[in-house]
């Protein structure tokens, strides 16, 4: 079975911190995908990574970066220069090789405040 | 091109009711899944389809039914609506096997 476990409920920050949004996952599958998707207050869900299991290079966009290591089964995310824009709940998710599609196991997600 | 739609936005059911939540899309998206959010327990995946006439249930099955007759439309009913079903109903959609899923805006439901 997959799991996905965000540990850290809630992240309060003042704007122009860095946080960090931790993701841990768990799957037997040798090939898998991981996302994270991004729920502003409106509601909607946005769409932020996809990394696959053969990648383990950072990534970096803006301020946004994400840290992946197949090591310790982590997938990291983290906001540089935090904005209140930036607050919301993160979700990271896991996608295994089960031979059919669009099952991702999310995990609890982190809601992030930031403020002035 | 409106991505994925669903309606209604809110909807508030007595128990025992039935209704079918809908959703369509425009982006000739094969793969369909329709997903609740609880609060404390993220997304879980109600059923999902791979195309057109092909569904397969998912972790939270029990209480609803899904149909794929043509590759835009993938409505979720609910047959006998329950207190435990009150929730937020996402449909999301991809064009590949494991790609970022498409997500509509959601349908706040409430059973009392």
């Amino acid at each position: 079975a997959q799991k996905v476990t965000q540990a850290q409920t809630e992240i309060s920050v003042v704007e122009k911190e860095d946080v960090t949004l931790d993701c841990v996952y768990e799957t037997r599958d040798t090939t898998y995908y991981l996302f994270w998707y991004k729920q502003p207050p409106s509601g909607e869900l946005v769409f932020l990574i996809r990394r696959n299991s053969f990648d383990e290079q950072n990534e970096i966009s803006g301020r946004y970066s994400w840290n992946f290591q197949k090591s310790t089964s982590s997938f990291n995310f983290t906001i540089t220069a935090s904005q209140v824009v930036d607050s919301a709940v993160y979700f990271c998710a896991l996608s295994g090789n089960t031979g059919t599609a669009s099952k991702l196991t999310f995990g609890t997600g982190t809601r992030l405040q930031v403020t002035l | 091109n409106a991505g994925v739609t669903q309606t209604p936005k809110f909807q508030v059911l007595k128990t025992g009711q039935s209704m079918t939540l809908q959703c369509a899309q425009d982006m000739n998206h094969e793969y369909m899944s329709w997903y609740r959010q609880d609060p404390g327990m993220g997304l879980r995946l109600i059923h999902y389809s791979v195309g057109a006439g092909i569904t397969d249930q998912g972790e939270v099955p029990n209480g609803y039914n899904v149909s794929r007759s043509t590759t835009e439309d993938f409505p979720l009913r609910l047959l006998s609506a329950a207190p435990s079903q009150t929730s937020v109903y996402f449909c999301a959609s991809s064009y590949e096997g494991f790609g970022p899923l498409h997500f509509g805006n959601g349908t706040r439901l409430t059973v009392t």
